[in-house]
């Protein structure tokens, strides 16, 4: 079956260090999203990418890196400079310059950095 | 960036009509009016979206005022399942991927 798979489930680190949460999806999508949620708020856009090498701020980027050099992956590193970076994060798929098309989520990684 | 507003809170009973309203005044000609749901701990999945005309699927209607500043998902009989946080988005034409979510509707459903 086609979809977006996010792992790990749960990731946890220590304050200081980068990690990177992995996104993949078989959907053929060119659009990709990083959203980040905290308890009890919507969801809030940290990058996004159209097209392969191509990426955009969303608005929280700050603190958080990503590459697309392949079409299927989007992977999101979270640095040490990023303040709160204890989350639940969501990735999202879709096909761009299409506004019927719809997003496709993963079903995310909750991150806890103490 | 056209912005959506949605209460943040409903409640409904079970098996009866829901209607979970979204404003977005600053809508343009060209935005289509995706609806979502999440469920704790999971990704938003997709329940609806339409442009102009009202739109009807297995999972919800929605209903679109005639002006497209306001649009209304209508859960048709509600069970325990439907107790989500709903969002209401607006998808803009391409180079407009800039998709951003509000804080949604918490829809709780009593037995």
């Amino acid at each position: 079956d086609g979809g977006i798979t996010q792992s790990p489930k749960y990731l946890f680190r220590k304050e200081g260090q980068n990690v990177t949460l992995s996104c993949e999806q078989n959907l053929n999508h060119d659009a990709m999203y990083w959203y980040r949620q905290d308890p009890g708020q919507g969801l809030r856009l940290i990058y996004y990418s159209q097209i392969v090498n191509d990426f955009q701020k969303g608005d929280i980027a700050e603190g958080y890196s990503v590459s697309r050099e392949k079409k299927e992956s989007f992977p999101l590193t979270v640095t040490s400079a990023q303040k709160n970076p204890t989350a639940f994060y969501l990735c999202a798929s879709s096909m761009a310059g299409d506004t019927n098309s719809p997003l496709h989520f993963g079903n995310g990684t909750r991150l806890t950095v103490t | 960036d056209a912005k959506t507003t949605q209460p943040n809170s409903m409640e409904s009973n079970e098996e009866e009509p829901v209607h979970l309203p979204c404003n977005h005044s600053t809508i343009s000609g060209t935005d289509y009016i995706h609806w979502y749901r999440q469920l704790p701990s999971q990704g938003p999945e997709y329940v609806i979206h339409g442009l102009t005309s009202n739109v009807n699927n297995r999972m919800a209607s929605l209903a679109i005022a005639e002006d497209r500043k306001s649009s209304t998902l209508i859960l048709h009989r509600a069970t325990l399942r439907d107790a989500a946080v709903y969002y209401c988005i607006l998808r803009g034409f391409f180079g407009n991927e800039k998709l951003t979510f509000g804080t949604g509707t918490r829809l709780t459903i009593i037995p």
